[in-house]
């Protein structure tokens, strides 16, 4: 079945020491997103990428960064996690980028910093 | 700007009970609507969606209309289930932006046998 794939589901890491979340897909969609979703709060968007084209949020934190190789993959980068990032990361990919287009969003993987 | 505005949760129905969960919407133009459901520890499924007024979306017994005249767009569903018990978000993607989807805080649903 053609799928997201996030890895790992979870994640802990130090205060400070950087992380990279990984995204997969098989549905050979042109555009990934990045959400965070923090504790009982709504999914917000990072960031995403149509082809190579990355798209910034404009109150994405200069400590997330993102990668995208190939159509396939997708990084997210915190570059020095602070206790605030923890939360459950949502990859998400869509066909292109109408509106209305549906986006397909892989498990998550919950982050923990201590 | 655009927002969306859900009812407060949680929301706790027995089973076979009848569901509504309110939406409603701030966007300038014509925005395309949405249902996700998520299931703990679980990413977002798509439940329904609706992309121009008048439109309803339905699936698996839940509906929605597309009202422009109240921009509102509130699921409902006849005879809940155990299993429908999730956390349910409302969201809108803007006309002419870049598929961005803006959610509403999620209305979390518990259903007792």
């Amino acid at each position: 079945d053609a799928m997201v794939i996030q890895n790992p589901r979870y994640q802990v890491t130090q205060f400070g020491k950087p992380v990279t979340l990984s995204c997969s897909q098989t549905l050979n969609h042109n555009v990934m997103y990045w959400y965070q979703q923090k504790s009982s709060q709504a999914p917000k968007l990072l960031f995403h990428y149509y082809d190579k084209d990355f798209n910034n949020e404009a109150d994405t934190p200069d400590n997330f960064q993102s990668r995208r190789p190939n159509t396939s993959f997708c990084f997210l980068d915190i570059r020095s996690p602070g206790l605030g990032d923890a939360a459950m990361y949502l990859c998400a990919t869509s066909r292109d980028l109408t509106g209305g287009t549906e986006q397909y969003f892989g498990p998550g993987t919950r982050l923990t910093v201590t | 700007g655009n927002s969306v505005t859900q009812m407060e949760g949680p929301v706790t129905l027995s089973e076979e009970a009848f569901l509504t969960i309110n939406c409603t919407y701030t966007a300038t133009g014509y925005p395309s609507l949405f249902w996700y459901v998520q299931y703990p520890g679980e990413g977002l499924q798509l439940l329904l969606k609706a992309t121009k007024a008048d439109d309803k979306g339905s699936n698996k017994g839940f509906e929605a209309t597309y009202r422009k005249e109240t921009t509102s767009f509130h699921l409902e569903k006849g005879s809940v289930q155990v299993s429908d018990s999730a956390v349910y978000f409302c969201a809108l993607s803007a006309a002419g932006g870049y598929n961005k989807l803006i959610f509403g805080a999620g209305t979390r649903l518990a259903v007792h046998p």
